[in-house]
């Protein structure tokens, strides 16, 4: 049974760019949130998804959006990259809207440059 | 709002030794806690979690942890440890609905031989 698992696992970018980051959340999951992890920080609530819709968002400006699809996946978009954004971003996963534990993927790696 | 705070970024103990990493929590309704462990380049494991059941609560690799309402703290403990639980160690509140996690911003754990 794989568990959560992100695409690309390393990104490089340059300031005022756009980055899609992946994520297949595990079986039987169909709720799926996004953090933000920046170095030597603890990682930071960005949103979730449930039933393909935005649940809940973090502190976050609306440069960064995300998207559910029919399986469950999901997608996260960042435009106007900043050097700020700079990060290690991680997908959760759990199954359903009253389970409380959440099940993280490997992450994705991103440099802004 | 919800808060976390883990005292001590970095601790050292030597192998076999008791481990304790102190995290204290600011929630205004029954909080749901957690412990996640983050290997280098890895993402988060979740160690164990406490949902309002029993206060002690086991987890893998031998760790448990304690909630203690009266002092907002759930510390987490190992009585020996060993080389392979070096690592960084994040400490989580969860909201009601478990949509959002609130980390702290980590203990980094170095074991010496």
């Amino acid at each position: 049974d794989a568990g959560v698992t992100q695409s690309p696992t390393h990104l490089i970018k340059t300031r005022g760019q756009q980055v899609t980051l992946r994520c297949s959340p595990k079986s039987g999951h169909d709720t799926v949130s996004w953090y933000q992890q920046a170095l030597g920080q603890g990682p930071q609530f960005i949103f979730q998804y449930y039933e393909e819709e935005e649940r809940q968002r973090g502190n976050f400006p609306d440069r960064f959006s995300g998207h559910q699809f029919p399986n469950y996946s999901s997608e996260l978009n960042v435009n106007a990259l900043l050097l700020g954004d700079s990060a290690l971003y991680l997908c959760a996963s759990r199954p359903g809207q009253n389970m409380k534990t959440q099940y993280f993927g490997p992450g994705t790696r991103l440099l802004v440059l | 709002a919800q808060s976390v705070t883990q005292l001590g970024s970095h601790v050292s103990v030597s192998e076999g030794a008791l481990v304790l990493l102190r995290c204290n929590y600011s929630s205004s309704v029954p909080p749901y806690l957690f412990w996640y462990v983050q290997y280098p380049n890895q993402g988060l494991q979740l160690l164990l979690k406490y949902t309002s059941a029993a206060t002690l609560v086991k987890g893998i690799n031998g760790f448990e942890a304690e909630f203690k309402k009266s002092e907002t703290s759930f510390h987490l403990t190992k009585p020996s440890a060993h080389m392979s639980d070096a690592a960084e160690y994040f400490c989580a509140v969860s909201d009601l609905g478990g949509n959002k996690l609130v980390f702290g911003a980590g203990t980094i754990l170095r074991v010496k031989s």
